[in-house]
C-alpha cells in the first residue's frame, strides 16, 4: 500500500552543525508534505510544509526539499542546537483522504555539545 | 488563543474494558482528527471529524467511534479494549472550509493509554 518512510531511524550531530533529515514517499496524489517535531512526552509540532508545485521553501533555520522525481523530501536543519534534539516526523496528505495525515515512523535526532 | 488540550493524560484500562478520551481544539477550529501512536511507531489516523460529522476514517475497526460536539470538541471511545490498543492517543485540530488549510493540524499532547 501507499507509505512513508525514513531512510535513516537515528542520526546524531554536533551542535552548530547543519542536520538533514530524509524521508521517502510512495503516494503520488499526495498535495502537501508536512514536517514534524515530536519531544518526548508531548505531540507532534508543526515545523513546515511544503506544497506538492514547489521544490524548496524555507524557514527559519529550516529548509525542505522535495523531489517528486524520485518522490523524496528532506529537512535541512541549520546551525543544529540542543534544543532541536527530539523525533521528526515527515508527513503526507491529499485532498482525497479529506487532509487525513499519512506519517512516517520517525528520525530520532540527537544534538551533541 | 489557547492550545489543543486533551484529557486523561494517562489511563489504565483492562482488556474488555471500554474508555473515553476528550479533546478540545484550538480555538477557533472546527476540525478534529484523532491519531494512534503505538511505541516508536508514527502516528496513525483514525478517523476526523468535521461539523460534528465523520468526515473520513482509516483503517481501525468500529469499536473505535467518536464524537464532536457543537463546540468543537470530541470524544474519542474505544469498546472492547485489547492488549494492542496500549498507545498514546493523539487530537489534532484544523481549520476547515476557510481560513488555514486543513493539513496544517495542530496536536495536543496526548492521552496515554495502557491496556492491562
Amino acid at each position: 500500500g501507499e507509505s512513508v518512510g525514513l531512510h535513516l531511524p537515528t542520526l546524531s550531530v554536533q551542535e552548530g552543525d547543519n542536520s538533514i533529515i530524509n524521508c521517502a514517499y510512495s503516494n503520488s496524489a499526495s498535495d502537501y508534505f508536512i514536517w514534524y517535531k515530536q519531544e518526548s512526552g508531548k505531540g507532534p509540532q508543526f515545523i513546515i510544509d511544503i506544497r506538492s508545485n514547489m521544490d524548496k521553501r524555507q524557514g527559519q533555520r529550516v529548509t525542505v526539499l522535495l523531489n517528486k522525481t524520485v518522490k523524496h523530501l528532506s529537512l535541512q536543519i541549520a546551525a543544529t542546537q540542543p534544543g532541536d534534539s527530539a523525533v521528526y516526523f515527515c508527513a503526507e496528505t491529499d485532498s482525497n483522504s479529506g487532509y487525513a495525515l499519512n506519517f512516517g515512523k520517525g528520525t530520532s535526532l540527537l544534538v551533541t555539545p | 488563543e489557547t492550545g489543543v488540550t486533551q484529557s486523561p493524560t494517562h489511563l489504565i484500562k483492562t482488556r474488555g474494558q471500554q474508555v473515553t478520551l476528550r479533546c478540545s481544539s484550538q480555538s477557533g477550529h472546527n476540525t478534529v482528527s484523532w491519531y494512534q501512536q503505538a511505541l516508536g511507531q508514527g502516528p496513525q489516523f483514525i478517523f476526523q471529524y468535521y461539523r460534528e460529522e465523520e468526515n473520513g476514517r482509516g483503517n481501525f475497526p468500529p469499536r473505535f467511534s467518536g464524537l464532536q460536539f457543537p463546540n468543537y470538541s470530541s470524544e474519542l471511545n474505544v469498546n472492547a479494549l485489547e492488549l494492542d490498543d496500549s498507545a498514546l492517543y493523539l487530537c489534532a485540530s484544523s481549520l476547515g472550509v476557510t481560513g488555514p488549510p486543513r493539513w496544517e493540524q495542530y496536536f495536543g499532547p496526548g492521552t496515554r493509554l495502557t491496556v492491562t
